[in-house]
C-alpha cells in the first residue's frame, strides 16, 4: 500500500521560531511536493522537487525553503515562522513522468502564535 | 495564466439526490484532468482522471467527469449521493512544468 508520511498532524509553535516539517514517501517516487491549504484558496504550491537535491519554486515560496537530501525524504523548513503561515501543510508525491497521480500525506496543521 | 476554476465554494444536496461540481481549466493547462476528494481531517485521494481517450471517465464512489474541450471544462457528477460524500473536492489540471494546479475546492454537503 502506496505511503506519504507527514511527521506531525498538529504543530503550535511560536513567532520566529525555525519549524521543520517531515515528509517521506515509500513509493520510490521522483516527484514530491509541499502545498498549504486556507479556505477558499485551495492548494496552492510551495516548493517542489524531481529528483534529489533538485528543487523548483512553487507559486507562494516566500518565506520557506526546502531540502531533499535522499529521494524519499522531503522537508519544508520555516526560516522564521510568522503568524501567516498558519496553515494546513499537505506533502505529494508522484512518478514521472507527467499526468500520474499524486499521492497526499494526513497534512500537518500548523498554528503560529 | 495556468488556472483551474472551481465555479461553487459550497454545494448543499438532499441524500439521494443528483450532483454536479463544476470545473473549468485554462487553455494554458494540459489536459490531464484530475478530481481529488478530501474527506474531513485527512489528505487527498484521487477520484478519477483523464488523461485522453473516452471523454467520459468513470473514478470510485460512483463518481464520474466529463472531459469537454470546446468549453474547457471538466465536472464531475454523481447521479445519486450519500451522507458518506460529505467531503471537500478539488478539481486539477497537470502544468507543463510537471506540477499539478489545483482548483480552490468545493465543499459538498448532504442534508438527509
Amino acid at each position: 500500500d502506496v505511503k506519504v508520511t507527514q511527521s506531525s498532524r498538529y504543530l503550535v509553535k511560536r513567532t520566529g521560531e525555525k519549524v521543520f516539517l517531515e515528509c517521506v514517501q515509500d513509493m520510490d517516487h521522483e516527484n514530491m511536493f509541499w502545498y498549504r491549504q486556507d479556505p477558499g484558496l485551495g492548494l496552492r504550491l510551495i516548493y517542489f522537487s524531481y529528483d534529489v537535491k533538485m528543487k523548483e519554486k512553487g507559486d507562494i515560496p516566500e518565506g520557506y525553503s526546502v531540502s531533499r537530501e535522499k529521494k524519499e525524504r522531503f522537508s519544508l523548513i520555516l526560516e522564521s515562522a510568522s503568524t501567516n503561515q498558519t496553515s494546513m501543510y499537505l506533502c505529494a508525491s508522484s512518478l514521472n513522468p507527467r499526468a500520474t497521480e499524486a499521492f497526499f500525506g494526513q497534512g500537518t496543521r500548523l498554528t503560529v502564535v | 495564466a495556468q488556472s483551474v476554476t472551481q465555479l461553487d465554494s459550497q454545494v448543499p444536496v438532499f441524500e439521494e439526490a443528483p450532483v454536479e461540481l463544476r470545473c473549468n481549466y485554462s487553455s494554458s493547462v494540459s489536459v490531464y484532468l484530475f478530481w481529488y476528494v478530501q474527506y474531513p481531517n485527512q489528505g487527498l485521494q484521487l477520484l478519477l482522471k483523464y488523461l485522453s481517450g473516452s471523454t467520459l471517465v468513470k473514478g470510485i464512489n460512483g463518481f464520474e467527469a466529463e472531459f469537454n474541450k470546446s468549453q474547457t471544462s471538466f465536472h464531475l457528477r454523481k447521479p445519486s449521493v450519500h451522507i458518506s460524500d460529505t467531503a471537500e473536492y478539488f478539481c486539477a489540471g497537470d502544468s507543463s512544468a510537471s506540477k499539478i494546479i489545483f482548483g480552490s475546492g468545493t465543499r459538498l454537503s448532504i442534508r438527509p
